[in-house]
């Protein structure tokens, strides 16, 4: 079984501060990994993921993410915030094989403050 | 999103009272999944589908059944709602390993 440990439940940081999401999971096999983003009463929308190969991955409005397998660390980063970055942010695993059943964090509340 | 939807948006109803909430979906995606979102416990599996009237049990399953008789729809039922089930669901597709999913608008439901 997998589990994901988000280490900040909520992060305020000012417009255009760097911002860094912490994420860390657990897995006895190898899983693919994720980040979504969640504007207030929408759904869940995919930011990145990491399947395979560069440990660097890009994904939308600028944000990035590192996987850090000896760390089990999936960190999210972004250089420079803007007010409309202000939202939800859950990382999340899934199982390579197997059903694609997603587990995810608790969820990282970020509000940008101007 | 495009491609899935999900209804009812919102829902009141009272403890004890079956209620059905449905998952469509236009992608012919293999995968689906019940998700209920709760603060503080991110999102927690229900339920979820492999194909055609092949489903399987989440962490979270107690109180809650599904269906799946076609590729577009899936369907869950709460048997006899409680207050512990007063939450966000939100149903998600997916075609693939790795692809990620898409999710639906979501569900708010309150059981009074």
């Amino acid at each position: 079984a997998q589990s994901v440990t988000q280490l900040d439940s909520q992060v305020p940081v000012f417009e255009e501060a760097p911002v860094e999401l912490r994420c860390n999971y657990s897995s006895s096999v190898s899983v693919y990994l994720f980040w979504y983003v969640q504007y207030p009463n929408q759904g869940l929308q995919l930011l990145l993921k990491y399947l395979s190969g560069s440990t660097l991955v890009k994904g939308i409005n600028g944000f990035e993410a590192e996987f850090n397998k000896s760390q089990t660390s999936f960190h999210l980063r972004k250089p420079s915030v803007h007010i409309s970055d202000t939202a939800e942010y859950f990382c999340a695993v899934s199982e390579i094989q197997g059903a694609q059943k997603l587990v995810f964090g608790q969820g990282t509340r970020l509000t940008i403050n101007p | 999103d495009a491609g899935i939807t999900q209804s009812p948006r919102h829902k009141v109803t009272e403890t004890g009272t079956p209620v059905t909430l449905r998952c469509h979906q236009t992608e012919n995606h293999r995968y689906m999944y019940w998700y209920r979102q709760d603060p503080g416990h991110g999102l927690r599996l229900i339920h979820y589908s492999y194909g055609v009237k092949d489903t399987d049990k989440g962490e979270v399953s107690d109180g809650y059944s599904v269906s799946r008789s076609k590729t577009e729809d899936f369907l869950l039922t709460l048997e006899s709602a409680t207050s512990s089930q007063t939450s966000v669901y939100f149903c998600a597709i997916t075609q693939d390993r790795g692809h990620g999913y898409t999710f639906g608008s979501g569900t708010r439901l309150t059981v009074v």
